[in-house]
């Protein structure tokens, strides 16, 4: 089965552009997580969803959205860039909802400059 | 709010040696705990996981004790393999979400 898949994998962006990054879950998954890795904070929890619905959301603001397809597949949206949102975006699945383990794609470096 | 704390930051062994990496969470409603490895440019990968009913869980090499009285989860590696050199975090989740709450990371060298 091929695992997560995240595309772009390398991205440059500057100051105050938009980004979309997209995720496709493994077959069969229907719940993806979104998580953002950087040096100073670490791994932090984005937003989740599951069945085209946004279920849980972390402490970022607005300008962090995400959406989900009904084919599983997702995509965050970045809008106006800052420099702080250059980090390793992360997107995981996993089957279902109940603390299902969730299986990490590579990731989609972002540098904002 | 929800917090793990992660210890120690950087671990340095002797191939064959065992390696030991503590966690602490903050949630008491947590009941999930798993562990991932993360090599340099890659996805963190999910090695063991332990659910809030059971004690201990293994895996080969790969160990994991839980102590929910204390809030304190460990990852045990034994007979350590220079391809064991990676980061490690823990995390934790509650009842119901799919949010893992992350440690800081371990960094573990294996030296041969």
């Amino acid at each position: 089965k091929a695992g997560v898949t995240q595309t772009p994998r390398y991205l440059i962006k500057t100051r105050g552009q938009q980004v979309t990054l997209s995720c496709s879950p493994i077959s069969g998954h229907r719940s993806v997580s979104w998580y953002q890795q950087t040096p100073g904070q670490g791994l932090q929890f984005l937003f989740e969803y599951f069945s085209e619905t946004q279920r849980n959301k972390g402490n970022f603001p607005g300008r962090f959205s995400g959406r989900q397809f009904s084919n599983s597949r997702s995509e965050m949206n970045v809008s106006t860039l800052e420099l702080g949102d250059s980090a390793l975006y992360l997107c995981a699945s996993s089957l279902g909802v109940y603390q299902e383990t969730q299986y990490f794609g590579p990731g989609t470096r972002l540098l904002v400059l | 709010g929800e917090n793990v704390e992660q210890h120690p930051s950087t671990l340095s062994v002797q191939e064959g040696d065992s390696a030991v990496i503590k966690c602490t969470y903050s949630d008491s409603a947590s009941n999930y705990f798993p562990w991932y490895k993360q090599e340099l440019g890659k996805g963190p990968q999910l090695i063991i996981d332990i659910r809030s009913n059971v004690g201990e869980k293994k895996d080969q090499r790969i160990a994991v004790t839980l102590n929910k009285t204390a809030k304190h989860f460990s990852l045990h590696i034994t007979e350590t393999q220079p391809e064991d050199s990676a980061v490690y975090f823990c995390a934790s989740a509650g009842e119901g979400f799919q949010k893992l709450v992350f440690g800081t990371g371990t960094r573990l060298l294996v030296s041969p």
